[in-house]
């Protein structure tokens, strides 16, 4: 069975800062993918970033990075440059392929709000 | 470029009533999926559909049920609903990469309120 992990329920950063909010993850399957989205107060789910579990560099997207520590079993999303509209909640989750020719969910974690702070 | 597309945004039903939820994939997707969120939770998987063939089960209800059509499209049917029903349901689809993991985008949502 998969399980994601978010232990910050709520962060604050100030704008213009850095913040990296933590997701550890727990698989043992070797091949999984990990991805970080974002739910702004309105609803929608928007996708942020995707890391694959044999990709060798940390992924980037614009102000997103994730930082993949794969012996920790950690897949830590740092955004810089924080701005207002980045207040929302903030998922972590992962994916393990299947072995038939259906393919596996998402397994999220619990999330973290994040406060941007003018 | 063409998003998931799900209606309605808004239900309100009664309890004991039925409703039905639609969602159009991202066009090529090949699966989709049924996630249901509660209030302050994180989104529960429902059921998911490869090639219109049901390939993965969640903690869907016995009173729910999905199909996906010959168009890709797929309902979730909800009958006997109940207050605890009250919830953000989405459908997302997702595109055979060839990866580890296809990216997976999601709808907008869909708001059901069971008064």
């Amino acid at each position: 069975a998969q399980k994601i992990t978010q232990t910050q329920p709520g962060m604050f950063v100030q704008e213009k800062e850095a913040v990296t909010l933590d997701c550890t993850y727990d698989t043992s399957d070797p091949s999984y993918g990990l991805f970080w989205y974002k739910q702004p107060s309105s609803g929608e789910m928007i996708f942020l970033i995707y890391q694959g579990s044999y990709d060798q560099q940390n992924a980037t997207e614009g102000r997103y990075s994730l930082n993949f520590q794969k012996a920790r079993k950690s897949a830590n999303l740092v955004i810089s440059a924080s701005q207002l509209g980045d207040s929302a909640m903030y998922f972590c989750a992962m994916r393990v392929p299947s072995m038939d020719t259906g393919r596996r969910a998402l397994t999220f974690g619990s999330g973290t709000r994040l406060q941007v702070q003018p | 470029a063409a998003g998931v597309i799900q209606s309605p945004r808004h239900l309100i039903k009664e309890k004991r009533e039925t409703a039905t939820l639609k969602c159009y994939p991202i066009p090529r997707h090949d699966t989709v999926y049924w996630y249901q969120q509660g209030p302050g939770q994180d989104p529960q998987f429902l059921i998911s559909f490869y090639e219109k063939m049901q390939s993965d089960k969640g903690s869907i209800p016995d009173r729910f049920s999905a199909q996906q059509f010959s168009d890709y499209h797929s309902e979730l049917n909800m009958s006997s609903l109940e207050l605890g029903d009250s919830a953000l349901y989405f459908c997302a689809s997702s595109h055979p990469t060839g990866k580890t993991g296809n990216t997976i985008y999601f709808g907008e949502g869909s708001w059901l309120t069971v008064v």
